[in-house]
C-alpha cells in the first residue's frame, strides 16, 4: 500500500515561530502537494513540486515556502507562524504525469496561538 | 474558475440514490473524484478522461460531459460506509495540478 505520512497529527506554535510541516511517501511518486483545508473552503493548493528541487506556487502560496531536497520529502514551511494559519493541512503525492491516482496523508491539525 | 459542486449536502436513507454534479466554466481535460470521510484523509473515486476513458477503484459510477463541461457521480443503493464529503478537482489542461470544488456532504442514515 501506498503510504503518505505526515510527521504530526496536532501541533500547537505560538505566533511569529518557525514550524515545518514534514511529509513523506514511499512509492518513488514524482509529484507532491500541500494543501490547506478550511471549512467551506475546500482544499486549497499551497505549493506543489514535481521533482527534487523543483516547487511551483499553488493558489495561496503567501506566507509558506517549501523543500524538496529528496524524492520521498516534501516539507512545508511557515517562516512566521501566524493565527489565520490556523488551519488542517494535507500533504498529497502521485506518480506523474497528470491523471493519476493522488494518495493523501492523514492531516496536521495546526493551531497557531 | 473553481469548479461548481451541487448539492452542497445530501441526507439519504440506506439504499436510495444520490446524484452530485461537478460544473466548470472552462474546458475539461479529466476530472477527479474524491471521498473524505470525517477526520480522515480524501481518498480517491474516480478518474475521467475526455474521450471517454474512466478509471476507477469502487463501484460508483461517473459521467462526464465535455461540451457541458459537467461531470456527475452516482452513487446507487447507498450504504452506510457512503457518508462523507465528495470533492470533484478539474484538470483544464494545466497538467499537475487540480482546481478542486467545495465539496458536497453526504450523509447516509439506516
Amino acid at each position: 500500500d501506498v503510504k503518505v505520512t505526515q510527521s504530526s497529527r496536532y501541533l500547537v506554535k505560538r505566533t511569529g515561530e518557525k514550524v515545518f510541516l514534514e511529509c513523506v511517501q514511499d512509492m518513488d511518486h514524482e509529484n507532491m502537494f500541500w494543501y490547506r483545508q478550511d471549512p467551506g473552503l475546500g482544499l486549497r493548493l499551497i505549493y506543489f513540486s514535481y521533482d527534487v528541487k523543483m516547487k511551483e506556487k499553488g493558489d495561496i502560496p503567501e506566507g509558506y515556502s517549501v523543500s524538496r531536497e529528496k524524492k520521498e520529502r516534501f516539507s512545508l514551511i511557515l517562516e512566521s507562524a501566524s493565527t489565520n494559519q490556523t488551519s488542517m493541512y494535507l500533504c498529497a503525492s502521485s506518480p506523474g504525469p497528470m491523471n493519476t491516482e493522488a494518495f493523501f496523508g492523514q492531516g496536521t491539525r495546526l493551531t497557531v496561538v | 474558475q473553481q469548479p461548481v459542486q451541487s448539492p452542497q449536502a445530501v441526507i439519504l436513507r440506506e439504499g436510495e440514490d444520490a446524484v452530485i454534479n461537478c460544473s466548470s466554466s472552462k474546458a475539461l481535460y479529466s476530472v477527479h473524484w474524491y471521498r473524505q470521510k470525517h477526520g480522515e484523509a480524501p481518498v480517491f473515486l474516480m478518474i475521467l478522461l475526455k474521450g471517454g476513458e474512466q478509471k476507477g477503484h469502487e463501484k460508483i459510477s461517473a459521467s462526464f460531459n465535455e461540451k457541458k463541461q459537467q461531470s456527475s457521480l452516482y452513487l446507487t443503493a447507498s450504504q452506510l460506509s457512503y457518508s462523507g464529503t465528495y470533492f470533484c478537482g478539474l484538470n483544464a489542461g494545466n497538467n499537475r495540478k487540480l482546481i478542486w470544488g467545495l465539496g458536497t456532504s453526504l450523509a447516509v442514515n439506516p
